[in-house]
């Protein structure tokens, strides 16, 4: 079992250019939470997806940040026209079913994205 | 609003050295209390789950209790291994589904 797979691990934009995180999840998991760790902050929730549904994204600045988790193929986390703020690691984890935090509730290692 | 906060925020202490990490907690309704171990450049790895006030976890070199307003990871002669930042999270009732509400962490650092 790989894990929850995260890629790219590192990645720089250019002020103005568009982000994408792929998150797969965990083999079996159908659900998907997004968080993001800001230099000296503590891990802050985004969002929480399954499968084509959006389910809560009260964490998600309201402009520029789409998040989506397709039928097929990994989660996405969108960043358009990003900004030096936006610079930070973003976490994905997954679980089997609707359930927050313990051992199924799995993180992958991060998308350390950096704004220059 | 919930809330959590960790002390001390950094730790140093030598091989052997036993202590306590702190984790306080104001939330709406506790549906449980998670404490997870992070090294550099890795994701949150799971330690433990916590409940309800009373409830004690332990898993080798580390044992995980809890109050009502707050939660302590006590380490017993750690290692080196040992070094990585511990973090709190909390699940509440309050708010939305799912989410953990993470506390800023203890960089805790064992030395030989």
């Amino acid at each position: 079992n790989a894990g929850v797979m995260q890629n790219p691990r590192h990645l720089v934009r250019r002020r103005g250019q568009e982000a994408r995180l792929r998150c797969s999840p965990m083999k079996g998991h159908s659900h998907v939470y997004w968080y993001r760790q800001l230099p000296e902050e503590g891990l802050k929730f985004m969002v929480y997806l399954q499968k084509e549904n959006i389910i809560d994204e009260s964490g998600m600045p309201k402009e520029r940040f789409s998040a989506e988790f397709p039928k097929e193929g990994p989660s996405i986390l969108r960043i358009q026209q990003v900004v030096r703020g936006d610079s930070a690691a973003y976490f994905c984890a997954s679980s089997p079913s609707a359930a927050a935090g313990g051992d199924g509730y799995t993180f992958g290692s991060g998308t350390r994205l950096t704004v220059v | 609003e919930d809330q959590v906060t960790q002390s001390p925020e950094a730790l140093r202490l030598q091989e052997g050295e036993s202590s306590s990490l702190n984790c306080s907690y104001t939330v709406s309704g506790l549906r449980g209390l998670f404490w997870y171990r992070q090294d550099p450049g890795k994701g949150p790895e799971f330690l433990f789950t916590l409940y309800s006030a009373g409830e004690e976890k332990e898993k080798e070199r580390l044992k995980a209790t809890l109050t009502k307003k707050e939660s302590f990871l006590h380490i017993t002669a750690p290692k080196p291994e040992d070094s990585a930042t511990y973090l709190c999270a909390v699940h509440s009732n309050g708010g939305a589904t799912n989410k953990l509400i993470f506390g800023t962490g203890t960089l805790l650092a064992v030395q030989p």
